[in-house]
């Protein structure tokens, strides 16, 4: 079956623009995660989106949105774009929320580069 | 909170030969799930193998192995018979109730 699929794979922006950012999960699975990867901070979690609602949020300031669509498709937004927010963003789904003994693993995309300039 | 950490930032092994790449977590939960994620170049995080905290055997896939040692917070894998298509960063990652939380990742290099 297909795995998670993450649009567009690269992404160039300029500082104060927006940007959303797509990820469609493994046909079945409900919960879609967020992780933004740096070189300096390593993979920080974002958010966890399961039947639509927001489960879980990281420690990330309100720019930084996300929803889950009927389907569990999910994409997230970025609001006035920071020098800062230049990463590779990681969508990661699960059969299950986080803390479910279905929870078993987390399947990820393959990132979308983003680059803020 | 939940911490993972991984004090090796760099690793080298030469083919065929074994390696050992450690991390330790803290918790205070007591049911959870711990991972060794692999990320290649081509940056797609890969699952290598899966341990349950409440099962005391250790996990092993083909040429991966663990040695988890609850009690001290461990959870270190071990690459046997390493191959050139091992290089890679490798990540532990904690499961508990509410996210998965990384360590900072091991670059591991293989030699011919």
């Amino acid at each position: 079956k297909a795995g998670v699929t993450q649009t567009p794979r690269y992404l160039i922006k300029t500082r104060g623009q927006q940007v959303t950012l797509s990820c469609s999960p493994i046909s079945g699975h409900r919960s879609v995660s967020w992780y933004q990867q740096t070189p300096g901070q390593g993979l920080q979690f974002l958010f966890e989106y399961f039947s639509e609602t927001q489960r879980n949020k990281g420690n990330f300031p309100g720019r930084f949105s996300g929803r889950q669509f009927s389907n569990s498709r999910s994409e997230m937004n970025v609001s006035t774009l920071e020098l800062g927010d230049s990463a590779l963003y990681l969508c990661a789904s699960s059969l299950a929320p986080t803390g479910s003994v279905m929870n078993t693993e987390a399947f990820f995309g393959q990132g979308t580069r983003l680059t803020v300039v | 909170a939940q911490t993972v950490t991984q004090s090796q930032p760099e690793m080298s092994v030469q083919e065929a030969e074994t390696v050992t790449l450690s991390c330790t977590y803290d918790t205070s939960e007591s049911d959870y799930y711990l991972f060794w994620y692999k990320q290649p170049p081509s940056r797609q995080m890969i699952l290598v193998i899966r341990q349950e905290a409440y099962k005391q055997q250790n996990a092993t896939e083909n040429r991966f192995s663990v040695n988890f040692q609850k009690a001290a917070k461990s959870f270190s894998l071990k690459i046997s018979d390493s191959q050139l298509g091992d290089a890679a960063m490798y990540f532990c990652a904690y499961n508990g109730a509410d996210k998965l939380i990384f360590g900072t990742g091991t670059r591991l290099q293989v030699f011919p």
